[in-house]
């Protein structure tokens, strides 16, 4: 089974450009999840989609970060314009959704650098 | 105080030891709990959970799960080099609904020594 698909894996732009990314979740996951991973930390939740809608984007910068998941499956995250600070990794992450359990599965990320 | 907290470490033990990983977090309604593991330059990926008090075993893995103290803790028995990682402490906390959080802990970097 193939695992959670994200692109591009490397990203290199100036400040002020924008910037996507794109995650294809897990087959058969409803839930779908994007993190930003900054060097020592722990992943911090962006956005979540239960299918296609955001039922939690309470952590995304909407001035500058949008997502979509048209027809639920596929997501794509939005940065325009980037900022030097937007440098870090972002992981897409997928689950069924279950009660208790919700185990995620990550993609291999994206590690943007901003110059 | 952050809700989920770890030490950073690094954490260093010899091979064949037992490795102990610890994770408090703040917020009592918190009803499940993930260890992840993470190399450097990888994504992370799930080792076990845990939602129940007591202890879990999987393979060379406990986790260890006591909700009164608010604690929970990953044991690896018969440490190798290659559990040399950084180890993500996770817990979900509910609301109503759908309404959900998981929050992780910044991770602590454990160092096997052949």
């Amino acid at each position: 089974e193939a695992g959670v698909v994200q692109s591009p894996r490397y990203k290199i732009i100036e400040k002020k450009q924008p910037v996507a990314f794109w995650c294809n979740p897990i087959s058969g996951h409803n839930t779908l999840y994007w993190y930003l991973q900054n060097l020592g930390q722990g992943p911090e939740l962006l956005i979540r989609y239960e299918n296609e809608e955001a039922v939690d984007d309470s952590q995304l910068p909407k001035d500058r970060f949008s997502a979509e998941r048209l027809k639920g499956v596929d997501s794509t995250l939005k940065i325009q314009p980037a900022e030097l600070g937007d440098s870090a990794v972002y992981l897409c992450a997928s689950s069924l959704g279950l009660a208790n359990t919700d185990t995620q599965y990550f993609g291999p990320g994206t590690r943007l650098t901003v110059l | 105080q952050k809700e989920v907290e770890q030490n950073s470490g690094p954490l260093s033990v010899p091979e064949g030891a037992i490795a102990s990983l610890n994770c408090t977090y703040s917020d009592r309604g918190s009803q499940s709990f993930f260890w992840y593991r993470q190399y450097s330059g990888k994504s992370p990926e799930l080792i076990m959970f845990i939602y129940s008090n007591g202890d879990k075993e999987d393979g060379r893995f406990t986790a260890q799960l006591n909700k009164a103290s608010q604690y929970v803790s990953l044991l690896i028995r018969d440490s190798q080099p290659s559990d040399s990682a950084t180890y993500l402490c996770a817990v979900i906390t509910r609301g109503g609904g759908s309404n959900y959080k998981l929050t992780f802990g910044k991770g602590t970097l454990l160092t096997v020594n052949p």
